[in-house]
């Protein structure tokens, strides 16, 4: 199994633009986790899904941020316009609910907003 | 809401010296999992705890669940380098999400 990938692993941008990273869970698995992840508040969760259905969103800060899961086999969180204070590492994890309630975490997007 | 804190926020210790890390939720938990994470890595399961007052071992790592399953510990008997990594725990109510602790970053000097 490869594993939880996220795409792209490392991302630059400048601030006021659009971010999207990408995230393609375990095959199998029903629930999905977005995550951010910075010294100062540790590790965050920002939203995840169960059935590609977003379940609980109170963690993403603000409007900027959204997620979508089209599909059970793709996930996407977009920031826009970015800000630099959205520099973090963006962790997407997967399980499946039912069973050990394990989540696999993928390597992480290391974002940098100037 | 839930909480999970850790203690210490960082650990320093000479290889060979023992290590623990505590874990408090402020609510009783169903479950509590614990993950290692490496420097510039991501987080890695580790175990899972359920029973009440469960202790389970992985080599030189024990791990415990309080009776009232609101508190967890990982203890690891004479560190070695690899061990080095942010630990964190993580308590789960029910069905819902897991919540993470704030983790314990541990440096191992050899």
């Amino acid at each position: 199994d490869a594993g939880v990938i996220q795409s792209p692993r490392h991302e630059v941008t400048e601030m006021g633009q659009e971010v999207t990273l990408r995230c393609k869970p375990i095959s199998g698995h029903n629930s999905l986790f977005w995550y951010r992840q910075t010294m100062m508040r540790g590790l965050e969760l920002l939203i995840y899904f169960n059935n590609n259905v977003p379940i609980d969103d109170s963690g993403m800060p603000e409007d900027r941020f959204s997620a979508k899961m089209p599909n059970a086999s793709f996930s996407t969180l977009k920031i826009q316009p970015s800000e630099p204070r959205d520099s973090a590492v963006y962790f997407c994890a997967s399980r499946f609910s039912g069973g050990q309630e394990t989540q696999y975490f993928g390597p992480g997007t290391r974002l940098l907003v100037l | 809401g839930q909480q999970v804190m850790q203690i210490p926020q960082y650990q320093h210790v000479q290889e060979g010296e023992d290590f623990t890390t505590y874990c408090n939720s402020s609510t009783t938990l169903s479950n509590i999992q614990w993950y290692k994470q490496r420097p510039g890595g991501h987080p890695v399961f580790l175990i899972q705890l359920v029973k009440s007052g469960e202790v389970k071992k992985q080599k030189r790592l024990t791990f415990q669940f309080g009776e009232a399953k609101k508190n967890s510990s990982l203890h690891i008997t004479a560190t070695q380098t690899t061990d080095v990594g942010t630990y964190f725990c993580a308590g789960q109510t029910g069905a819902n999400n897991l919540f993470f602790g704030t983790g314990t970053r541990l440096t191992v000097i050899p």
